[in-house]
């Protein structure tokens, strides 16, 4: 069964801190995908990131980053110099299907951006 | 484009009472699914369909109906509410080639005295 762990439940950090958000998964799949989504205090679910199980290349796209690690089954999300705008509830996902149809979320991790 | 759309955004029901939570979608997407959001349980697959006529139930479908009888349309009907049905519900629809990732309306939040 397809399974997604975030461990940390909440994390509080100072604006400008770096921190990194855990993403451990599980599945018997070799195809498969996983997704970062973020969820702010609105309440929306913006999309942040897919990264399929072939490509196992790091992602940067701003103060935002992936390390992808199939031989841990980990994909942890890096946000760098924090802002209070990152503050927000982000939750990691997993689908054997390219665009996230039937995705398995995680718990989520609530983030705290401190001014 | 619309987008994903879903009525109504708040909605109080008292146990037994039946409704329908409504969802469009206006991508011509193949793909749709039902998703509840429980305060620290992420989101859990009620219903899916992946094509006008085809319906199937996801993780936690007791206590929920779905049919789809257009692409555009996805309702998702509660029988009979139950206070353990109070969560926020979330519409997604995603296309099999065409997308990166499932595309959500902006929510329905129910609670059930």
């Amino acid at each position: 069964a397809q399974k997604v762990t975030q461990a940390q439940t909440e994390i509080s950090v100072v604006e400008k801190e770096d921190v990194t958000l855990d993403c451990v998964y599980e599945t018997r799949d070799t195809t498969y995908y996983l997704f970062w989504y973020k969820q702010p205090p609105s309440g929306e679910l913006v999309f942040l990131i897919r990264r399929n199980s072939f490509d196992e290349q790091n992602e940067i796209s701003g103060r935002y980053s992936w390390n992808f690690q199939k031989s841990t089954s980990s994909f942890n999300f890096t946000i760098t110099a924090s802002q209070v705008v990152d503050s927000a509830v982000y939750f990691c996902a997993l689908s054997e299907d390219t665009g996230g149809f039937k995705t398995i979320f995680g718990a989520g991790t609530r983030l705290f951006v401190k001014a | 484009n619309a987008g994903v759309t879903q009525t109504p955004k708040f909605q109080v029901l008292k146990t037994g009472q039946s409704m329908t939570l409504q969802c469009a979608q206006d991508m011509n997407h193949e793909y749709m699914s039902w998703y509840r959001q429980d305060p620290g349980m992420g989101l859990r697959l009620i219903h899916y369909s992946v094509g006008a006529g085809i319906t199937d139930q996801g993780e936690v479908p007791n206590g929920y109906n779905v049919s789809r009888s257009t692409t555009e349309d996805f309702p998702l009907r509660l029988l009979s509410a139950a206070p353990s049905q109070t969560s926020v519900y979330f519409c997604a629809s995603s296309s099999l080639i065409l997308t990166d990732t499932q595309y959500f309306g902006p929510g329905t939040r129910l609670t059930v005295l």
